[in-house]
């Protein structure tokens, strides 16, 4: 079975450090494009930033760059998000999310990490 | 960048209506559009890419059409397992991002 497992839900404080992940399992993870989706509670889907897990390029949405990080090991076919420094207004539903076929919909997607950033 | 936007932001409907959701973009993305359907709690699921693409697996009742700006999803005859958001995304150009729109709410009259 083709899937994306995410690790689990994140409790931080603000300012500290993170990273969560997405094992892609059932494919050849190098063969396919990697992007990560956040949802803050009760609001809409946003592109962040997508991986090509075969040479780690990444890019990102203006949004975002620079406020987070996203990375991939291809020998454990895991990508990951990144902060180095936690904000409130991090909270939110992370997803990851497989491309079909480099620049393309999005076709498999992960079961969602919460990360809840509060003081 | 290129912007999206969907019309109505929420549609109520019963259950065997026909449903249409209009997907504008802020300039041509082509047909590099796709459509997804999210329930509460749950990850979101293609269900349409390159604007008319129908996904392995979905049911022939959801269907999309369009090019250039302007995009519709349709579901010909709503069942109770359609009740949910669905976003537009665009794929046009993939160093400007991957946008969706805003959602539209599709819940029970």
């Amino acid at each position: 079975e083709v899937q994306l497992v995410q690790s689990g839900a994140e409790v931080k404080k603000p300012g500290e450090s993170l990273r969560i992940s997405c094992k892609g399992s059932g494919y050849s993870f190098t063969s396919y494009w990697i992007s990560w989706v956040r949802q803050m509670p009760g609001k809409g889907l946003e592109w962040m930033g997508r991986i090509d897990p075969s040479d780690s390029y990444t890019n990102y949405s203006p949004s975002f760059q620079g406020h987070v990080t996203i990375s991939a090991d291809k020998s454990i076919s895991t990508a990951y998000l990144q902060w180095s420094s936690l904000k409130a207004s991090d909270t939110a539903m992370y997803y990851c999310a497989r491309h079909r076929q480099g620049p393309d919909a999005f076709d498999i997607w992960g079961q969602g990490t919460m990360v809840t950033v509060s003081s | 960048d290129i912007q999206m936007t969907q019309s109505p932001s929420t549609l109520s409907a019963s259950v065997g209506d026909r449903v249409t959701i209009t997907c504008r973009a802020s300039q041509s993305i082509s047909s590099w559009l796709a459509w997804y359907q999210q329930k509460p709690g749950k990850a979101p699921k293609l269900l349409i890419y390159k604007a008319s693409s129908l996904e392995s697996g979905v049911p022939s009742r959801f269907s999309g059409s369009g090019s250039g700006t302007e995009f519709t999803l349709t579901i010909s005859s709503l069942q109770p397992d359609d009740f949910a958001t669905y976003y537009c995304q665009q794929y046009n150009s993939y160093s400007r991002g991957f946008t969706f729109g805003p959602g539209t709410k599709v819940d029970i009259k």
